[in-house]
Formats: C-alpha cells, sequence, structure tokens
C-alpha cells in the first residue's frame, strides 16, 4: 500500500527558478491538501481541493499555485522561488472531513 | 472561518507524570477534531479523533481527549508520561457544512519534553 507518495524528497532551488513538487495518492481519496512547515509555526495550508477539477486557497496561498486533474494526483507548483519558500512541504490526502488525513514523508526545499 | 488554538508551545513534564495539552478551536458549524503527533524528523502520525459521536476520544499509546462545546476545547491528556512521548503534538479542525468545508487547520504546536 503506497498512500501518499511526494516527490522529490530533497530539492535545493536557486532564487527565480520554478518547480513542481509531485503528490499522488492510491487511496482514491476526494480530498487533497497541502501544506508548509516551518520551524516552531506548526502546519500552514496552502491550498486544498475537495475532488478533481475543484481546489481553493488555504491560508498561505500566495507563490504558488496547484491543479487537480485526476483524483490520484495533486501537484504544487512554484514559479518564482523566493527564500521565503524554503519549508517543508507535506501533501495529504482524505476521504471525508469525518476521516482522517494520510500524510506524505514530506518534501524538503531550499532555496538559495 | 475555523481556526485552533494551542495554548502552550512547549510542555515539561517528569516521566511518570501525567500530561496535559491545551487546544481550542473556533468553528461555525459541527467540527472535526484530531491530534497529531510528530517525532524529530519524523512524519505525522494520528493519535485520536473526534467526530460527534463520545465527547471521551481514546487514542493510542494510552492518550485521550476530551470534547467540550461549552469550553471550544479538545485538551489533550496522558495519566503517565514515556520518554517516547518526546515530540511535537498538533491539534486540528475540520469543518462540515459550510463554506469552508474541506479545510483542514493545523494550530500551531506543542512541544512535548519529557525529563527522566
Amino acid at each position: 500500500n503506497a498512500g501518499v507518495t511526494q516527490t522529490p524528497k530533497f530539492r535545493i532551488l536557486k532564487i527565480g527558478q520554478s518547480m513542481t513538487l509531485q503528490c499522488a495518492q492510491d487511496m482514491n481519496h476526494n480530498y487533497m491538501y497541502w501544506y508548509r512547515q516551518d520551524p516552531g509555526m506548526g502546519l500552514k495550508l496552502i491550498y486544498y481541493s475537495v475532488g478533481a477539477g475543484i481546489t481553493d486557497k488555504g491560508e498561505v496561498p500566495n507563490g504558488y499555485n496547484v491543479s487537480r486533474s485526476t483524483t490520484e494526483y495533486f501537484p504544487l507548483r512554484l514559479e518564482l522561488a523566493a527564500p521565503s519558500q524554503t519549508s517543508v512541504y507535506f501533501c495529504a490526502s482524505s476521504p471525508d472531513t469525518y476521516t482522517e488525513a494520510f500524510f506524505g514523508q514530506g518534501t524538503r526545499l531550499t532555496v538559495v | 472561518a475555523q481556526s485552533v488554538t494551542q495554548l502552550d508551545s512547549h510542555v515539561s513534564v517528569s516521566e511518570g507524570t501525567p500530561v496535559l495539552l491545551r487546544c481550542n478551536y473556533s468553528s461555525s458549524y459541527s467540527p472535526s477534531l484530531f491530534w497529531y503527533v510528530q517525532h524529530p524528523n519524523k512524519g505525522l502520525q494520528l493519535l485520536l479523533k473526534y467526530t460527534s459521536a463520545a465527547t471521551l476520544v481514546k487514542g493510542i499509546n494510552g492518550f485521550e481527549a476530551e470534547f467540550k462545546k461549552s469550553e471550544t476545547s479538545f485538551h489533550l491528556t496522558k495519566p503517565s508520561a514515556h520518554m517516547s512521548d518526546a515530540a511535537e503534538y498538533f491539534c486540528v479542525v475540520s469543518d462540515h457544512g459550510s463554506s469552508n468545508t474541506g479545510k483542514l487547520i493545523f494550530g500551531q504546536g506543542t512541544t512535548l519534553q519529557v525529563k527522566p
């Protein structure tokens, strides 16, 4: 059982570069989430999706974009990387709002 | 919009003594509430959840939490701390039936230190 898979695990970007963080789940969950975790700051919701074709902003969406063309995939796009986007990113999925979310192992991103 | 406040950023207890991690929430609708634990450089693990059934919820590793609607609280407790409980703990709220349905909001976290 793969669960929620994030790639890559680590990445170093230069300021101004772009990249896509990949997230895939094989549990047929409707809800998917992207969070960033900064030291001592907890997890902040970037974007979320309640189903294929439906996405919405979370608490800290600036500088990011998402798409959800299928149930399985929920990629997060950084267009112009900035040092403030240095963080650990977590993707998660859930079947509904009553059930706990299942998290990926995280992507550690450094922007230099 | 829903929100979560964890009242203590850091809690220190001695091994064998009780643990209390406090969480207050704000929700316009009937919420689901969760506690997650994160050990250093590890992923997130669910400890327990409340989803409108029994107000006293039992979780893994001897943890439990009580949902108190009148106090908008969902505090996490454990009768006797173990060294392996040292970690970061997150209280999480999810709304139902509102325009924010689907949002899963985390508190800022509480670091639990367990002293020998």
